[in-house]
């Protein structure tokens, strides 16, 4: 099966401008993560999805970050306005029943 | 709360010796625990988990690891390291609301 997606790969742009990321999921998975990860440290997850409704954003910073998941399919998560500190890879996971998978990140960089 | 500790920030061995990185976790029910490697620019890859059962754990790659509830840890283990397993390592619970805890990483270098 195909895994999950993520574009794009690397991003770089300068603080306190905006920028966007993208994720599908495996065909199926209900729910979708959005993780942090912050160089020298593991993931952490900002907000997960079922279908598309929010389960959990607890640690999502609501006043520059955002994320939908309009369809309960593909997922977009963006930052407005970058600050130097949201410099890390951001991971797009997806799960059912039997299985998690991880896409493999677009890395952040914000100068 | 739910939490994962990797004592361990970075490991050296050498290609062909044995190594075990460390893991202990925090966790009230059971324990559903996992081992990721992740490479440079790469995505998490799993490596092996454990839900329930025998608490040794056979993976990919020729890694294993032990689940031991009394010290609250799930080590893993590889008896002979080859270069290409030079990455980061990632001990994790899957803890409450099906999300994932992960520990700050070891990093293992290999040397020939």
């Amino acid at each position: 099966e195909a895994g999950v997606a993520q574009s794009p790969r690397y991003k770089i742009i300068e603080k306190r401008q905006s920028v966007a990321f993208w994720c599908n999921p495996i065909s199926g998975h209900a729910t979708l993560y959005w993780y942090q990860q912050i160089l020298g440290q593991g993931p952490k997850l900002l907000i997960q999805f079922q279908n598309n409704g929010v389960v959990d954003d607890s640690q999502l910073p609501k006043d520059r970050f955002s994320a939908e998941r309009l369809k309960g399919v593909d997922s977009t998560l963006k930052i407005q306005p970058a600050k130097l500190e949201d410099s890390a890879v951001y991971l797009c996971a997806s799960s059912n029943r039997v299985g998690y998978t991880f896409g493999s990140g677009t890395r952040l960089t914000v100068v | 709360a739910q939490s994962v500790t990797q004592p361990d920030i970075h490991i050296t061995v050498s290609e062909g010796a044995s190594l075990e990185l460390r893991c202990n976790y925090s966790y009230g029910a059971t324990p559903y625990l996992f081992w990721y490697v992740q490479s440079p620019g790469q995505g998490l890859q799993l490596l092996l988990k454990y839900f329930s059962g025998d608490t040794l754990v056979q993976g990919i790659k020729g890694f294993e690891a032990e689940f031991k509830r009394s010290q609250s840890s799930f080590n893993l283990r590889k008896p002979s390291v080859h270069w290409s397993d030079a990455a980061e390592y990632f001990c994790a619970v899957l803890g409450t609301g099906n999300q994932f805890y992960f520990g700050t990483g070891t990093s293992l270098t290999v040397i020939p």
